[in-house]
């Protein structure tokens, strides 16, 4: 049982560059959210998405884009990136909103 | 802006001893929650109590909650090298969806 499988686990872009980040989980969870985590600022909600079909931004939307692609499966976009997106990304998930989440490993971006 | 804040920043104790960390909020709660980090991984969830709740047990672990003064604190007995990590409190908030989470207490614990 793999739980929640982020991919990739390290990225280096440039400036101005996308990509996105996958996010997975096994679990038939209703909610996915994806954080950020920077050094002394805890964990940032950027979107999270209740249940399928459905996606509100957090704390920090902007300048990112998700799509809940299925109950499964929620991705984050970066569609042109920028040296304050430099982070580590979790991705979570939990049967109803708000409640115990389930992190994956996590992603470390580098945004140069 | 953080809901939780969680203090102190860092504890630093003897195998054996206990440890307790704090947390104060801001708003009304439907749920606090703790987690906890390993350095370079993902966050792991230790325990969650309701607005309607003032204590929780789980294992070692003791957790309370004082919603006249919007704080929580959670206790770990008899710490072990083991329980070495970050350690953070998360609020669900009535007045929004989003949970937040606090910037974290890191615990080390000697051997």
């Amino acid at each position: 049982n793999a739980g929640v499988t982020q991919t990739p686990k390290f990225q280096v872009l440039k400036t101005g560059q996308s990509m996105t980040l996958q996010c997975a989980q096994d679990m038939n969870h209703n909610s996915m959210y994806w954080y950020r985590q920077d050094p002394g600022m805890g964990l940032r909600l950027i979107y999270y998405s209740a249940s399928e079909g459905t996606t509100d931004k957090g704390e920090v939307p902007n300048g990112y884009n998700v799509s809940r692609l299925n109950k499964r499966e929620f991705s984050l976009r970066l569609e042109s990136a920028a040296p304050s997106q430099t982070s580590v990304y979790f991705c979570a998930s939990s049967e109803t909103v708000n409640e115990k989440l389930f992190f994956g490993s996590g992603t470390q971006l580098s945004v140069l | 802006s953080q809901q939780g804040e969680e203090d102190p920043q860092a504890l630093s104790i003897q195998e054996g001893e206990n440890a307790t960390m704090n947390c104060s909020y801001k708003t009304s709660i439907n749920n606090l929650q703790w987690y906890r980090q390993n350095s370079g991984r993902g966050l792991v969830h230790l325990i969650l109590i309701r607005s309607n709740e003032r204590e929780k047990h789980s294992g070692r672990l003791r957790v309370t909650l004082d919603t006249s003064k919007k704080s929580s604190s959670l206790l770990i007995t008899a710490s072990r090298a083991a329980d070495t990590a970050s350690y953070f409190c998360a609020t669900d908030a009535r007045n929004n969806n989003d949970m937040r989470f606090g910037a974290g207490t890191r615990l080390t614990v000697k051997p």
